[in-house]
């Protein structure tokens, strides 16, 4: 069974409005990645957040994670039609050996 | 810089026919990775490799098999390719340094009939 698992599976907002995804995962991790996808192309690394850290910005990004919780979130403010993509979220760490386990992705529609 | 390229970027092939996907990388990373990706199952690690001359096995790793000669490369075989290998194949590297980003290539669309 995959790492992570995001939730919603399908978020569709209007412009200007925030999205919010979440992500749980199952075991200790060192960090945990965000990454888009636009439709039929690779994936693109957004953020990552250490094990040690609570919350992260990066621009209109905003992720945290709660690691009693085993959870993370993404929040994107002030959507736009441009952020139209699938997100995935990916754990690993040397706890891992190596591995990076991604979940299944929320695919966001922000329409203008 | 090309940073990760997939070769080919379509196939078709039939039932039972065989097949390599090649994974090139310029950045020097240790770690590669080899993932389909499927509609609603996001994308599922087949195998990776930690290093030149090591792999190992996945979440859905039967079916294929892998080899890293080289420190730059990363194929991904399929014997005795099925329908149920039909997908988009993703190869991606890492720099072994806990915390970086992998990098991903364009994908390999393929179709087995």
């Amino acid at each position: 069974s995959q790492q992570g698992e995001e939730d919603p599976q399908a978020l569709s907002i209007q412009e200007g409005e925030n999205a919010t995804m979440n992500c749980s995962y199952k075991t200790s991790i060192n960090n945990l990645q965000w990454y888009r996808q636009n439709s039929g192309r690779g994936l693109v690394h957004l953020i990552l957040i250490r094990s040690n850290e609570r919350e992260k910005h990066s621009g209109r990004l905003r992720v945290t994670l709660d690691t009693s919780k085993k959870s993370s979130s993404l929040l994107i403010t002030a959507s736009r039609a441009a952020d139209t993509a699938s997100y995935f979220c990916a754990t690993g760490g040397y706890n891992q050996g190596g591995k990076l386990i991604f979940g299944q992705g929320t695919e966001l529609s922000v329409k203008p | 810089n090309a940073g990760v390229t997939q070769t080919p970027k379509f196939r078709v092939l039939k039932t039972g026919q065989s097949m390599t996907l090649l994974c090139a990388q310029d950045m020097n990373h240790e770690y590669m990775y080899w993932y389909r990706q499927d509609p609603g199952m996001g994308l599922r690690l087949i195998h990776y490799s930690v290093g030149e001359g090591t792999t190992a096995k996945g979440e859905v790793p039967d079916g294929y098999n892998v080899s890293r000669l080289k420190k730059q490369n990363f194929l991904l075989g399929l014997e005795s390719a099925a329908p149920s290998q039909t997908s988009v194949y993703f190869c991606a590297s890492r720099s072994r340094v806990d915390g970086t980003e992998a990098f991903f290539g364009q994908g390999t669309r393929l179709t087995v009939v």
